[in-house]
């Protein structure tokens, strides 16, 4: 099974704090996604990338930006954290056909003081 | 652009009680259904899926019909278990613009009580 790592698991920043959180996936999926989950909203996508250099936007990418730095890494960086940025986190990964399955990590809870 | 709509937030059944979560989805496009589940403290994890109209998905006990007259994809299992009690999300995924990932719907919490 397709393993994705995050990290760091939980995260408290303040308002105006800079905060990277990663993602590792180790199968060499091309497809890697950020997606945050709050309650009342469901999952929602932030970006997503095809590959090593690539950044596609999301549905909700205001506040945030991502680099694919290889096939295995996806960063999501908040360089002005605010409060509404307090959610769950979940980096995923998937293969390159249209009908394979999407493979998430555990979760990153970041809380914003 | 594509949505999915589970109207239930909520649902608490005692065990061997029947689940039934509501979905139904919007396309223009003849996707893939699926159902994904989240355990506490874990990231959804797909249940099942189905990718042609009329076909049912079976995993675990649950089951999903894609039904594309009605647009509708309910999970239901006969008789659930303590071990059931999670999240369960309804998604979808479009086959014109996959790279993009799944639409999620708001997900249903699901509990149940021995």
């Amino acid at each position: 099974e397709a393993a994705v790592t995050q990290s760091p698991r939980n995260k408290v920043t303040v308002t105006g704090g800079n905060v990277t959180l990663s993602c590792r996936q180790t199968n060499s999926h091309n497809y890697m996604y950020w997606y945050r989950q709050d309650t009342g909203h469901g999952l929602r996508l932030i970006h997503y990338s095809y590959g090593a250099g690539n950044l596609q936007i999301g549905d909700v990418p205001d506040g945030y930006k991502a680099t694919r730095t290889t096939q295995e890494d996806f960063f999501l960086l908040l360089e002005l954290a605010s409060p509404s940025q307090t959610s769950l986190y979940f980096c995923a990964s998937r293969d390159r056909d249209w009908d394979t399955e999407v493979f998430f990590g555990k979760g990153t809870r970041l809380t914003v003081v | 652009g594509d949505s999915v709509t589970q109207k239930q937030g909520q649902v608490t059944l005692s065990e061997d009680d029947f689940l039934f979560i509501n979905c139904t989805y919007s396309t223009t496009t003849y996707p893939t259904l699926l159902w994904y589940v989240q355990y506490l403290g874990q990231g959804p994890q797909l249940l099942l899926k189905v990718t042609t109209a009329n076909n049912k998905g079976i995993s675990r006990g649950f089951e999903a019909t894609y039904d594309k007259g009605t647009t509708s994809f309910h999970l239901q299992k006969a008789s659930v278990q303590e071990s059931d009690s999670a999240v369960y999300f309804c998604a979808l995924a479009p086959r014109n613009n996959y790279a993009q990932g799944l639409t999620f719907g708001l997900g249903t919490r699901v509990s149940v009580f021995p």
